[in-house]
Parts: structure tokens; C-alpha cells; sequence
């Protein structure tokens, strides 16, 4: 059974420019979640994907957008990066929209951004 | 106020001994609770889930939640030294729509 995969691993890039981080969920999840994880802070909510539309977004600027497949899979996508971004970008899948039951979210292994 | 409260710690427990973790939430319509814990560098992994009062046990974890006092806590039995990393309580309920609020995290360290 595989978990949420997320691309690339790590990735440095300079102020100013533009990052696409990729996440694929896990098998049977439909839904993902975008968070941004700072040093020593619990993971910050982006926003979240489900049937291929935003559905709720937490308090990010526009810099940030993404996307949502019909395969699930989900882009983040960061513009006029700035220092403060270099984060841990988390990605989490689950199954249905908030409400349904349980209502889990599994993350994946993490793209770590540095902005220099 | 933030929705979720933790104590950062760090929380110093000898090995083989309960180790107790609490977090405190804000919204009083948060109906599900999460523990997750995270390793340093890495990201975090769920270990329990609990929705309704009282106590719910997995292997040498026990999640414990009252929503009177909007409370929830995690206790780690019979600790070993792989239980040290960060632990993040999280809250979900209707008012906070699609998204899961979390705690800053405790940082557990198990002493041998």
C-alpha cells in the first residue's frame, strides 16, 4: 500500500524566484492538504484540495497556489519566493471531505525549502 | 489564546516509566483529536485518534480526552528511548471547516 510520496526532497532556491512541490496521496485518498511546518512550530494549514478545487485556504498570501489532478495528485506552487518561506512543506491525504468520519490525515516524508 | 496549546517542554522521562503529554484546545465544537509524533528532520506520523470522552488504548498508548474540560492527553507506557521526538496534538471540528489545527508540539526526551 503506498503512502503519500512528495517531490523533491529538498530544494534550494534564491529570493525572488518561483518552486512547484509535488504530492501524491495515499492509495484510495482523494483529498490533500498543504502545510507549511516553520523550526519548532506545529505545521501551519496552506490550503486544501478536493475534487480538483480549493476548498478551504488557510491565511497564506496568493504567493501561493496550487493544484489538484484528476488522479488525485496535488502541485504547490510558490511565487516571489522571500527568505521567510524556507520552511518544511508537508503534504497530508486522507479520504473525503472534513466531516466524514475520523477524518485522518497521513502526511508525506516532506519537501524541505531553503530560500537564500 | 491559540486554538491549540502545548507545553513545548522539553519533557525528561526516565526509560521504562509513563510518560504523560496534555494539550488544551479553544473551540469547544472541535470534535476530533489527534496525536501525531514527529522525529527531528522528519515528518509527522499519526499514532492515535480519539473522538469521544474517556480513554482509548493502542499497544503502550493511551489517548485520553474530556471536552468538558477541553483536554486531551497522551500517555506512553513502559518508555523507551525511540519514544523520544516531538508530539503534536491536533484538533478538528466543524467550525474550523476543511483544516486540522495544531500545537506547537512537545519536545519527550526518554533518559536511559
Amino acid at each position: 500500500d503506498a503512502g503519500v510520496t512528495q517531490s523533491p526532497t529538498h530544494l534550494i532556491k534564491t529570493r525572488g524566484q518561483q518552486v512547484t512541490l509535488r504530492c501524491s496521496p495515499k492509495s484510495g485518498h482523494d483529498t490533500v492538504s498543504w502545510y507549511q511546518q516553520a523550526l519548532g512550530q506545529g505545521p501551519q494549514f496552506i490550503f486544501q484540495y478536493y475534487e480538483e478545487e480549493e476548498r478551504q485556504r488557510g491565511n497564506f498570501p496568493d504567493r501561493f497556489s496550487g493544484h489538484q489532478f484528476p488522479n488525485y495528485s496535488s502541485e504547490l506552487n510558490v511565487n516571489a519566493l522571500l527568505l521567510g518561506d524556507s520552511a518544511l512543506y508537508l503534504c497530508a491525504s486522507s479520504l473525503g471531505r472534513a466531516g466524514s468520519v475520523g477524518y485522518e490525515q497521513y502526511f508525506g516524508p516532506g519537501t524541505r525549502l531553503t530560500v537564500t | 489564546q491559540k486554538e491549540v496549546e502545548q507545553n513545548s517542554g522539553p519533557l525528561s522521562v526516565p526509560e521504562g516509566a509513563i510518560a504523560s503529554l496534555n494539550c488544551t484546545y479553544s473551540d469547544r465544537g472541535s470534535q476530533s483529536f489527534f496525536w501525531y509524533r514527529q522525529y527531528s528532520g522528519k515528518s509527522p506520523e499519526l499514532i492515535m485518534s480519539i473522538y469521544s470522552n474517556g480513554d482509548k488504548e493502542d499497544g503502550r498508548f493511551t489517548a485520553q480526552l474530556n471536552k468538558a474540560s477541553q483536554y486531551v492527553s497522551l500517555l506512553i507506557r513502559d518508555s523507551q528511548p525511540s519514544d523520544s521526538a516531538t508530539y503534536l496534538c491536533a484538533a478538528w471540528g466543524y467550525s474550523s471547516a476543511s483544516k486540522i489545527i495544531f500545537g506547537s508540539g512537545t519536545r519527550l526526551s526518554i533518559r536511559p
